[in-house]
Order: structure tokens, then C-alpha cells, then sequence
């Protein structure tokens, strides 16, 4: 059974950067069969995907338009995670954050297990 | 604001049926079979019910259905149970670009 288990700060002050980690168990960041996403939820914009990491004989990463310029996600293999950092975040950011795993089924990637969700909150 | 609409609510008794609507465009529920449907209970991560427009995984009740007809997605949750009172959420691949996009959540209140 794939588990992911979210870690990092409740709390960002505006201007500075949300740092979250999503330990995998039960699959490997480096499989060649899923990817590993970041999503966020929100009263005023619900669930919105910010982006994604996966492997294919080397790493990708996609990133949704509306944050791509301050948004990076990286995998460490040696620790089996993934993270998210996003820069100069402000009170919009204010957010449940997610980690997904997504694998082929049928014909597209679909979302099937999730991390356990972390409120985030931007206030000074 | 949601890429995807849904209705905000919606309510059945026990053993009725009910139906949810997830109205897109033709860039992305028109455009690909790629409709998902997720359960979400309070405080918990949402859960995969559909995939593939009408695809139940493995452990999802056969209560649980999907369709679609243009650019809207129905998902509809037959013999209601108490267990099923959840928010539901749909999504879409919106294309190379934005990847993915979700509704903005019916809750179902099971009277």
C-alpha cells in the first residue's frame, strides 16, 4: 500500500518561501510508472494543481501557469521524497497542500493516493 | 474561481439516487475521456471514485457511476448511504499547459 507523508511549516510570513516534503513508502520516486504531484486547496480557488515530478530515464518537472515562476519541485532519491518550494508567497497562498501520486490508468494519469493534507497559512 | 463548474450542492434520501454535473469546455471535458471523480470527507484527502469518465477502481461500490455528454461529466451515486454525505469533486486533463483542472466541489447531503 503506497503511503505519503507530508512535512513542513504551518506557518510562512508573506515574501518568504513554503518549503513541504512528501516522504513516499510503498513506491519509488524514481518509478518509471508514476508521477508526483503538489496540489493545493482552497476555499476561494478550490483544488488547484501547482505541479509535478516524474522520471523517464531522466527527470521532468510541469508546472501549472499560474505559479510557474516561483514554484520548484525536486525528488531526492536517496530519502525517497519529493518537495515543494514556493517563493514570495502572500495571504493568496493561504492553502490545504497536498502531495498525489498519479499513475497510468487506462490511458492517462490519474490521481490515487494522496498525502494526508497540510494547512499552510501566509501571515506575518 | 474553478476551471470546472459543478453545483454547490445537492441531496438525496437513503436509497435514492442523485446525480452531479461537472460542465467544462471543449479544451478540456469535451476534448478528452480524462474525467475523474474524487470523494473528500471532512479533513481527509480526497479519494479516487472514477477515472476514464466511467471506470471504477478497484474497491470503489458499483452505487458509484460516471458518463458524459459533450462538454459536461455526470457522476451519479445510486442506493444513497449515509457514508456517501462527502464533497465531490471532478476533474479534467485541461491539455500540455495547465494539465489538469478540478471543479469546484458539490457537497451531497444525504437527508
Amino acid at each position: 500500500q503506497v503511503q505519503l507523508q507530508q512535512s513542513g511549516p504551518g506557518l510562512v510570513k508573506p515574501s518568504q518561501t513554503l518549503s513541504l516534503t512528501c516522504a513516499i513508502s510503498g513506491d519509488s520516486v524514481s518509478s518509471n510508472s508514476a508521477t508526483w504531484s503538489w496540489i493545493r486547496q482552497s476555499p476561494s480557488r478550490g483544488l488547484e494543481w501547482l505541479g509535478r515530478t516524474y522520471y523517464r530515464s531522466k527527470w521532468y518537472n510541469d508546472y501549472a501557469v499560474s505559479v510557474k515562476s516561483r514554484i520548484t519541485i525536486n525528488a531526492d532519491t536517496s530519502k525517497n521524497q519529493f518537495s515543494l518550494q514556493l517563493n514570495s508567497v502572500t495571504p493568496e497562498d493561504t492553502a490545504v497542500y497536498y502531495c498525489a501520486r498519479a499513475v497510468l490508468l487506462g490511458s492517462w494519469y490519474t490521481f490515487d493516493f494522496w498525502g494526508q493534507g497540510t494547512l499552510v497559512t501566509v501571515s506575518s | 474561481q474553478s476551471a470546472l463548474t459543478q453545483p454547490p450542492s445537492a441531496s438525496g434520501s437513503p436509497g435514492q439516487s442523485v446525480t452531479i454535473s461537472c460542465t467544462g469546455t471543449s479544451s478540456d471535458v469535451g476534448a478528452y475521456n480524462f474525467v475523474s471523480w474524487y470523494q473528500q470527507h471532512p479533513g481527509k484527502a480526497p479519494k479516487l471514485m472514477i477515472y476514464e469518465v466511467s471506470k471504477r477502481p478497484s474497491g470503489v461500490p458499483d452505487r458509484f457511476s460516471g458518463s458524459k455528454s459533450g462538454n459536461t461529466a455526470s457522476l451519479t451515486v445510486s442506493g444513497l448511504q449515509a457514508e456517501d454525505e462527502a464533497d465531490y469533486y471532478c476533474s479534467s486533463y485541461a491539455g500540455s499547459n495547465n494539465y489538469v483542472a478540478f471543479g469546484g466541489g458539490t457537497k451531497l447531503t444525504v437527508l
